[in-house]
């Protein structure tokens, strides 16, 4: 059972360059979220999707957009990536709502915007 | 806005208990959360209470609850070299998680 996967664990990109972090989820969660995860700071919520076709912006959504794509797919896409998007991203999925479920983490994107 | 807050750093010895503080603002809080997260991975779920309650105990993890001082403690029994990692403290309310900034546990020999 693989849960929460994300792709790509690693990437480096240009100031200004684009790219889309992907995130699936096997456990047929009906929530998904996007944290980003900086030193001293904790995990911040970027966005989240209560359900399909779903999405609302979280605490620090400037500059990201998502897709749910489907009950299992979460993306996060970066327009024109800046040195302040540099962070460990997390994806997470709950079969609820985060009141009173279990979120479940996928293993982190690390993404240095140079 | 609700905010929580953790100290950054905590050393104990092999054996000793370690006991990880939290404090949060959130008055209308319903589950407290302590997540684990170990090097190069993802947060895991380490144990969680519900607001009206003031302790959980589950095998060496116990969680203490001051609801007045909105104060969350995590205390580790016996802590031993694989406790090494992040401990999250997490409070939920009104359909929103907000994680605490982390606390490293390192353990001396």
């Amino acid at each position: 059972n693989a849960g929460v996967t994300q792709t790509p664990k690693f990437q480096v990109l240009k100031t200004g360059q684009s790219m889309t972090l992907q995130c699936a989820q096997d456990m047929n969660h009906n929530s998904m979220y996007w944290y980003r995860q900086d030193p001293g700071m904790g995990l911040r919520l970027i966005y989240y999707s209560a359900s399909e076709g779903t999405t609302d912006k979280g605490e620090v959504p400037n500059g990201y957009n998502v897709s749910r794509l489907n009950k299992r797919e979460f993306s996060l896409r970066l327009e024109s990536a800046a040195p302040s998007q540099t962070s460990v991203y997390f994806c997470a999925s709950s079969e609820g709502d985060t009141t009173t479920g279990e979120l479940f983490f996928g293993e982190g994107s690390r993404l240095t915007v140079l | 806005g609700e905010d929580v807050e953790q100290s950054l750093f905590l050393s104990v010895r092999e054996g000793d208990s370690s006991v990880i503080n939290c404090t949060y603002t959130d008055s209308s809080s319903t589950y407290l959360y302590w997540y684990k997260q170990e090097p190069g991975a993802g947060l895991q779920l380490l144990t969680y209470i519900f607001s009206n309650m003031d302790m959980k105990q589950d095998q060496r993890l116990t969680v203490l609850l001051n609801k007045k001082d909105k104060h969350l403690s995590l205390r580790i029994a016996d802590t031993q070299t694989g406790d090494s990692a992040i401990y999250f403290c997490a409070d939920s309310s009104a359909s929103k998680i907000i994680f605490g900034s982390g606390t490293r546990l390192s353990i001396r020999p």
